[in-house]
């Protein structure tokens, strides 16, 4: 069965900074792009940032670059997200996804909140 | 950015009846081998999104057939054939051709 297991969300205050991690099991984990998509309440989902297989790559959408940063570990399956100078708009359920030409994997989410 | 554009944004359907959701997109999103790089999400209340159709046309596993996608290009439809009552929801496309990757506003599905 596959499982991605993020963890790492909360409440800060803008400016701060925070760690997601996610946890992956039940498939290939180093042949699968990993991805950090979020959700704000209520609201759409935009993809935030991507990371090849072997961490060669990694993307950004431009209102994070600068602030956040993508990693993985394939020896223990997981991959990070790290991110700082946090502001309200980044206020949102973050998804771990892992995927590749065929497969969409999708976590639970975990909520991060900026507020004050 | 790659715009897409879905419509309508609300769709109340008669349980049993079709549904059609449309999807625009800014740019071409076919890529240099000749995929196209579209897919569908569906996302029930308080869940996870889950794709349902990759490359425009083709169904993930587990997924209904009375789903369907089709188009070409930069237009783009999501058929239910018949609605049942697990299908409420919002249904996404998302286009993974340019970066940054990008989904529609979504499709709420209610029942009527």
């Amino acid at each position: 069965e596959v499982q991605l297991v993020e963890s790492g969300g909360g409440l800060v205050q803008p400016g701060e900074s925070l760690r997601l991690s996610c946890a992956a099991s039940g498939f290939t984990f180093i042949t699968h792009w990993m991805s950090w998509v979020r959700q704000a309440p209520g609201k759409g989902l935009e993809w935030v940032a991507h990371i090849h297989p072997d961490g060669s790559e990694k993307k950004y959408v431009d209102s994070v670059k600068g602030r956040f940063s993508i990693s993985r570990d394939n020896a223990k399956s997981s991959v990070y997200v790290q991110m700082n100078s946090l502001r309200v708009e980044d206020t949102a359920v973050y998804y771990c996804v892992g995927w590749d030409q065929f497969d969409n994997y999708w976590g639970q989410g975990t909520l991060v909140t900026v507020s004050s | 950015d790659v715009v897409m554009t879905q419509s309508p944004l609300s769709l109340p359907v008669t349980l049993g009846q079709p549904a059609s959701i449309s999807c625009r997109s800014s740019e071409s999103l076919v890529y240099t081998d000749g995929n196209t790089f579209l897919h569908w999400f569906h996302q029930r209340p308080g869940q996870s999104p889950r794709r349902l159709i990759y490359r425009v046309s083709n169904r993930d596993s587990g997924v209904p057939d009375r789903f369907s996608g089709s188009g070409s290009g930069t237009d783009f439809t999501l058929k239910i054939s018949r609605v049942e009552a697990e299908d409420v929801g919002v249904y996404y496309c998302m286009q993974y051709r340019h970066w940054p990757h990008t989904f529609g506003q979504g499709t709420k599905l209610e029942i009527k």
